[in-house]
């Protein structure tokens, strides 16, 4: 089955850097890589995603890259704020609607002012 | 937007009690909706698929028998937890697909087991 990896764990910027966020995933299947925000005690939340016939998508601060020959996708925030700290996840899924999300492990991201 | 509700949304019970989760799509028809299990600080494991009108289909690992899911309608899925246990302390997140076909979550049910 499909199996994904995020990198890093957690992630420690200063207000006006940039993040980058990385995953790796294992099912040359999958074609739809969403990405998570997750803030402490809620629901994740859809930020940005990305289908498997598109290599680039942005979305103001947010972008997300995807490689599909080497199966690996990427999240870039750039001028990040301290309301960007929170645990992002990447997740990989055969299709958009009717498979199962499988989720990356995590990324602590903290911002500081 | 698509809108998908859990009930209840947290939950403290006795060991060897059992603990019924609802999810329900509030806007719209959900013929799948997935179960998602998270402790704390990991990610998110997918524990079964729920198809409305059959028999859920489980991750490996995951016992059927202790969780039961039910999907009779459209807009409405069980998770029952059978004879709970300290390890299943948890927060459990449904799913399920709506507008623009993005899977839409539920705000999560946090259960504690004592």
């Amino acid at each position: 089955g499909e199996n994904v990896e995020q990198h890093p764990s957690t992630l420690s910027v200063q207000e006006g850097d940039s993040a980058v966020i990385k995953c790796t995933y294992s099912d040359s299947a999958s074609n739809y890589f969403p990405w998570y925000k997750q803030e402490l005690g809620k629901r994740p939340q859809l930020i940005i995603d990305i289908r498997s016939n598109v290599g680039e998508k942005k979305d103001q601060r947010i972008a997300v890259t995807l490689n599909k020959t080497a199966k690996h996708f990427s999240l870039h925030i750039t001028e990040t704020q301290p309301e960007d700290s929170a645990v992002y996840f990447c997740a990989a899924s055969g299709a958009i609607n009717t498979d199962k999300l499988i989720f990356g492990t995590g990324t602590r991201l903290q911002v500081f002012p | 937007g698509a809108v998908v509700s859990q009930h209840p949304s947290w939950v403290i019970c006795k060991s060897g009690t059992s603990v019924k989760i609802e999810c329900r799509s509030l806007d719209f028809q959900a013929t799948t909706m997935f179960w998602y299990r998270q402790f704390p600080k990991q990610s998110l494991m997918l524990m079964a698929t729920s198809n409305e009108g059959s028999k859920a289909t489980y991750e490996q690992g995951v016992e059927k028998d202790k969780f039961l899911i039910n999907h009779a309608s459209l807009t409405l899925s069980t998770l029952t937890v059978t004879s709970a246990h300290p390890e299943d302390s948890s927060f459990y997140i449904c799913t399920g697909t709506g507008e623009r076909d993005t899977q839409y979550f539920g705000p999560g049910t946090r259960l504690t087991v004592l």
